[in-house]
C-alpha cells in the first residue's frame, strides 16, 4: 500500500531554535498534504493543508509565521516550527492524499515527536 | 461544527473477547465515516469506511455500520487478538465540496493473552 514517511521521528531542541520536519509520499504523488498536531489523549487537530506549488491554507488559530509549510514537489512537504518554545512540544503527523485514489483517501505518516526544552 | 465523539479508553479485553468501540458524530452535511487504527510507533492506517447510510464497512474481522438515525458508527469485532492492541480513531469527512477529516480523540485497545 501507499507509504508516507516523516523525518525525523523525534527531535529535541532548545527554546528559540527552528525545527524542520519532512513528510514524503514514497510511492505515489500527493497533490495535497495535511499537517496535524496531536496532544496526549487528544484527537488530531488539523493545522494546515498544503497543495503542491501553492501557499498552504491554515486553520483558524494556527500562526502561519510560526509554522511554515512548504510543498515544493508532489512527494515532499515540510513543516518548519520557527523560534520553538516549550508550548510547541507535541506530536506532529502529516498525511498525503493520493491524487489518483479519490478525495477521501489519505495516507498518514508515523508522526514526529517534538520536545522543546 | 462537525464533531466526532468516541468512548474513552483504554478498553482492556482478554483475547477472543467481543469488542465494541462506540462512535457518534454530528455533521452539517452528509459525511463519509471512517475508522483508522494506529499501532505503536506507526502512522494511522485506514481500517474501514462507509460512505452512506446503512452501509457496512468491514476489514480484518472488524465491522461498523453507518446508522444515520442514531448518528453512530460503532466499531465491532467478534474475537479480538493481542495483535489488535492499538489506538482506534473514528473520523468523518463531508461528501459535499472541499472538506477535511474530523477525528475523534481515539480509543486505546489493550488485549491480553
Amino acid at each position: 500500500g501507499a507509504v508516507v514517511s516523516q523525518h525525523p521521528s523525534w527531535v529535541i531542541c532548545k527554546s528559540g531554535t527552528s525545527v524542520k520536519i519532512e513528510c514524503r509520499s514514497l510511492d505515489f504523488q500527493a497533490t495535497t498534504m495535511f499537517w496535524y498536531r496531536q496532544f496526549p489523549k487528544q484527537s488530531l487537530m488539523l493545522m494546515a493543508t498544503s497543495n503542491e506549488g501553492s501557499k498552504a491554507t491554515y486553520e483558524q488559530g494556527v500562526e502561519k509565521d510560526k509554522f511554515l509549510i512548504n510543498h515544493a514537489s508532489l512527494t515532499l512537504s515540510t513543516l518548519t516550527v520557527t523560534s520553538a518554545h516549550p508550548e510547541d512540544s507535541s506530536f506532529y503527523i502529516c498525511s498525503a492524499r493520493d491524487r489518483l485514489a479519490g478525495t477521501d483517501t489519505q495516507y498518514f505518516g508515523p508522526g514526529t515527536r517534538l520536545t522543546v526544552l | 461544527g462537525d464533531s466526532v465523539t468516541q468512548m474513552e479508553g483504554p478498553v482492556t479485553l482478554s483475547e477472543e473477547a467481543f469488542l465494541t468501540i462506540n462512535c457518534t458524530y454530528t455533521a452539517t452535511g452528509y459525511p463519509s465515516l471512517f475508522w483508522y487504527v494506529q499501532y505503536p510507533g506507526e502512522g494511522l492506517q485506514l481500517l474501514l469506511k462507509a460512505t452512506k447510510a446503512d452501509d457496512k464497512g468491514s476489514n480484518k474481522g472488524f465491522e461498523a455500520t453507518y446508522r444515520k438515525e442514531t448518528t453512530s458508527f460503532h466499531l465491532e469485532k467478534g474475537s479480538v487478538q493481542v495483535s489488535d492492541s492499538a489506538v482506534y480513531f473514528c473520523a468523518l469527512i463531508l461528501n459535499s465540496g472541499y472538506s477535511t477529516l474530523t477525528f475523534g480523540k481515539g480509543t486505546m485497545l489493550l488485549v491480553s493473552p
